[in-house]
This record gives C-alpha cells, sequence and structure tokens, in this order.
C-alpha cells in the first residue's frame, strides 16, 4: 500500500562513533555551500560554511569536504554525542544572488546512546 | 534574548479564512525572508526583503503577502487560507545581501493547520 509521512534519509550512530552525512549538488556555479542542523521543533541553526574554492573546512567536531568533481558534499561529526540527534541540510548559494539559499533534502540523524 | 521570533507559534485555522504571521529579529539584521518547509522536512524560499524592499519573490501564490514595516519586521499575511498551506513556516535574517555568502539566523517557526 502508499506510505505515507516522513521520509528523510535516515543515519542511525552510536553515541561516540563518527557521523558522516553526504549531499549532492547539481548547481556548478554555487560559490557558498552551508550546513544547517534543526533539532525537533526548533528552526534550522547554521553549522558550517564552505567556498567553492576550498576542498575541506574544519570547525569544532565538525569537518566540511567539497568534491568538485563529483559534485558532492559531506558534513563529518566527531565524536557524535545525542545532542548531534537532528535533521541536517545541506544548502548552496551564489553571490550573484546574495544570501538566497537553495536547500537539499534534509538527513536525519539519530544518535543512540 | 531572542534573536529572531516568530508569533504565533502554532496556527489553527479554518479552509477560506485570512490569517497573519508575524516576525520580528533584533540583530540589526537590513534582510529578512520567509520560508515553508513542508511535511517532508523540504525548506524552500518564499519571499526576502532587504530594508523593506522586495529583493526575493519566488513563485508564490498571491494569496501570500508580505509586508515590512521596518526593517525589524516581516510579517507574513495569507489570505482564503487553502489545505494545502498547511506546513511551518519560518522566519530568518542575515546581513546585507551583497558578494558573499552571509549566515541566516532562523526564527522557531510557526505550525500552520488549515482544516
Amino acid at each position: 500500500g502508499e506510505s505515507v509521512g516522513l521520509h528523510l534519509p535516515t543515519l542511525s550512530v552510536q553515541e561516540g562513533d563518527n557521523s558522516i552525512i553526504n549531499c549532492a549538488y547539481s548547481n556548478s556555479a554555487s560559490d557558498y555551500f552551508i550546513w544547517y542542523k534543526q533539532e525537533s521543533g526548533k528552526g534550522p541553526q547554521f553549522i558550517i560554511d564552505i567556498r567553492s574554492n576550498m576542498d575541506k573546512r574544519q570547525g569544532q567536531r565538525v569537518t566540511v569536504l567539497l568534491n568538485k568533481t563529483v559534485k558532492h558534499l559531506s558534513l563529518q561529526i566527531a565524536a557524535t554525542q545525542p545532542g548531534d540527534s537532528a535533521v541536517y541540510f545541506c544548502a548552496d548559494a551564489r553571490e550573484t544572488s546574495g544570501s538566497r539559499l537553495t536547500f537539499g533534502e534534509g538527513t536525519q540523524l539519530t544518535v543512540n546512546p | 534574548d531572542t534573536a529572531v521570533s516568530q508569533t504565533p507559534k502554532y496556527l489553527v485555522t479554518q479552509m477560506g479564512n485570512d490569517k497573519s504571521i508575524k516576525c520580528e529579529q533584533n540583530l540589526g539584521h537590513d534582510t529578512m525572508y520567509w520560508y515553508k518547509q513542508d511535511s517532508k522536512k523540504f525548506l524552500k524560499i518564499m519571499f526576502s526583503y532587504n530594508n523593506k524592499e522586495l529583493i526575493i519573490n519566488e513563485t508564490v501564490p498571491n494569496r501570500f503577502s508580505p509586508k515590512s514595516p521596518d526593517k525589524a519586521h516581516l510579517n507574513l499575511h495569507i489570505n482564503s487560507l487553502e489545505l494545502g498551506d498547511s506546513a511551518v513556516y519560518f522566519c530568518a535574517s542575515s546581513q546585507v545581501p551583497g558578494t558573499s555568502y552571509n549566515e541566516q539566523f532562523f526564527g522557531p517557526g510557526t505550525r500552520l493547520t488549515v482544516l
């Protein structure tokens, strides 16, 4: 029968493990790529961004990798904690369009204690 | 201190009604946005205002009308509500859109349910 409800990609990890969330994009002209985190019942929150002329950028416990050859973006979270459980979105932006963000499909990350 | 606030947090109404959602930011930003998030969590921009001037107007039914009385406020008025308008609406703000990406700060969202 037909299923209804959320069909988000999901990722389930054990507390303390590393998490990798992937995102594919199609717009070769994007100048920035951004990761947002959305906890249940809250608005999206900025995590980290990367310019299109970079391959890697690190933040606190997070690393974003950009592979322009295959148009792929990933977010790595080190030592995942229960508080990291959320929906993660990638988004892109172009300098010529100011701050217009185009969001990708989210990924639901669940951290098991 | 709340950076971007929205009221109400929940809104339940009948089809055909007219309703408004209010948004305020105290970050001193010049640009504000409205996004719609559907039941599958897909997030899409609807409008953007820079210093009270409309700069982004996506393909949205003209039943939706944003109003910016000043650069700290961006309200969303919806006429003749339809079932398909049920969603979570997010307001966001950022610094002046220019030639570089500016982080957007999102409000807590308004869950609109049309019966």
